[in-house]
């Protein structure tokens, strides 16, 4: 198995741009994770997904941020538009039902100019 | 919310020295989980412990938590050079899969 597929794994872009994050999660996981990490704040839980359909959306910061789920195997995080502040490495994480144990994929690490 | 908030420590130690790191947390937990990252990667799950477990044993790995005192402590034993990392806590409140991460700790393992 491949893993948790992110891409881009780097991004830069200009303050104002919209961003397009891209995660695959594991075959056969039903749930999906997004996470911003920051030094200043650590890892954050941005929101989750169980069976494409989003559980708990409260970590999202503000309006500018959306996530989609369209399907089992695909999972976009978009900002619109982008902000200095939002520059940090996000990851995308699956975890199959029953289990614990989340899967990270490894991130994609956001420039916004 | 809750939060798993390591002791902010830097450690460096020695090949095949013992590293022990710590975790406090504010809240009753259904579960705590340590996760590995190494320098520019996603992070890894290496253990989980329940609320109601004292102890848990996983190869060089070993954790213990203490719900009276809400803390938690993953010791790493004979370290290597592979071992050098951040290691994050992690609080599971609810069983809702909706994981609390502390700030991390870092530990450098000098060959």
């Amino acid at each position: 198995d491949a893993g948790v597929i992110q891409s881009p794994r780097h991004e830069v872009t200009e303050m104002g741009q919209e961003v397009t994050l891209r995660c695959k999660p594991i075959s056969g996981h039903d749930y999906l994770f997004w996470y911003r990490q920051t030094m200043m704040r650590g890892l954050e839980l941005l929101i989750y997904f169980n069976n494409n359909v989003p559980i708990d959306d409260s970590g999202m910061p503000e309006d500018r941020f959306s996530a989609k789920m369209p399907n089992a195997s695909f999972s976009t995080l978009k900002i619109q538009p982008s902000e200095p502040r939002d520059s940090a490495v996000y990851f995308c994480a699956s975890m199959p039902s029953g289990y614990n144990e989340q899967f990270f994929g490894p991130g994609t690490r956001l420039t916004v100019l | 919310s809750q939060q798993g908030e390591e002791d902010p420590q830097a450690l460096s130690i020695q090949e095949g020295e013992n590293a022990t790191m710590n975790c406090s947390y504010k809240t009753s937990i259904n579960n705590l989980q340590w996760y590995r990252q190494n320098s520019g990667r996603g992070l890894v799950h290496l253990i989980l412990i329940r609320s109601n477990e004292r102890e848990k044993h996983s190869g060089r790995l070993r954790v213990t938590l203490d719900t009276s005192k809400k803390s938690s402590s993953l010791l790493i034993t004979a370290s290597r050079a592979a071992d050098t990392a951040s290691y994050f806590c992690a609080t599971d409140a609810n069983g809702n899969n909706r994981l609390a991460f502390g700030k991390g700790n870092q530990v450098v393992v000098i060959p």
